[in-house]
């Protein structure tokens, strides 16, 4: 079966430090990769999908980037973090048509 | 514009009751409708999955309607236990883009 896992699960950071939020899925090959935030009480904002190794599309203008450097890892990151970079960060996965399949969460607070 | 959005924002209800989510949705070219549960601090949680040709999908207690016509669907959860209380989002896809109603939060009491 296939499983998707995310680290860290909670992680608080200084403003200007750089971030790095893995994500990476098993049992399943060539998967659609997504990094969605999660402010509360709003509704998921993505903010990158990927749909192969290498390939990132960017949802929105940010201060984060995304790589996958492997065909099931994705990873989440910035050079310096910003007080509005604070949330609930959600990595999923997904086959084309079929529902996504999200991580526990990464709750990010920023100092 | 694609937009989703749900009605009520958040709802209480005592256990045993049923209840009813709306979803009223914007989206074009639509590919599927998704309904989830997402407890708190957790991931959402896939319920139920339809596509324009499905008016209705069951998935024990919770049953999810499509009207492709009006672009409504609704969650009706039958007999609410406690367990039930969580955020019930409202998931439209087209092609790759996934576009996510902001939520109804549900809380039962017992």
């Amino acid at each position: 079966s296939q499983t998707i896992h995310q680290w860290p699960a909670t992680l608080v950071q200084p403003v200007g430090s750089p971030l790095s939020l893995e994500c990476t899925v098993e049992g399943t090959s060539n998967p659609n990769l997504y990094w969605y935030r999660q402010a509360a009480g709003r509704g998921l904002q993505l903010l990158f999908y990927s749909v192969g190794i290498g390939q990132i599309s960017s949802e929105v203008p940010q201060n984060l980037s995304a790589s996958r450097p492997q065909d099931r890892q994705f990873i989440l990151s910035s050079k310096k973090l910003l007080l509005s970079d604070s949330g609930f960060y959600l990595c999923a996965w997904s086959r084309p048509g079929q529902p996504q399949h999200f991580g526990d969460g990464t709750r990010l607070s920023i100092l | 514009k694609n937009q989703v959005e749900q009605s009520p924002q958040s709802l209480i209800i005592l256990e045993g009751k049923n209840c009813t989510l709306q979803c009223n949705y914007t989206v074009s070219p639509f590919s599927n409708l998704r309904w989830y549960k997402q407890d708190t601090g957790r991931g959402p949680v896939s319920l139920t999955i339809m596509t324009f040709s499905e008016n209705t999908k069951s998935n024990g207690r919770y049953t999810a309607t499509l009207d492709a016509d009006t672009k409504q669907s609704s969650l009706h959860i039958t007999a609410s236990q406690l367990s039930d209380s969580a955020s019930y989002i409202c998931v439209v896809s087209a092609t790759y883009k996934y576009i996510f109603g902001t939520g109804t939060r549900l809380k039962v009491l017992a």
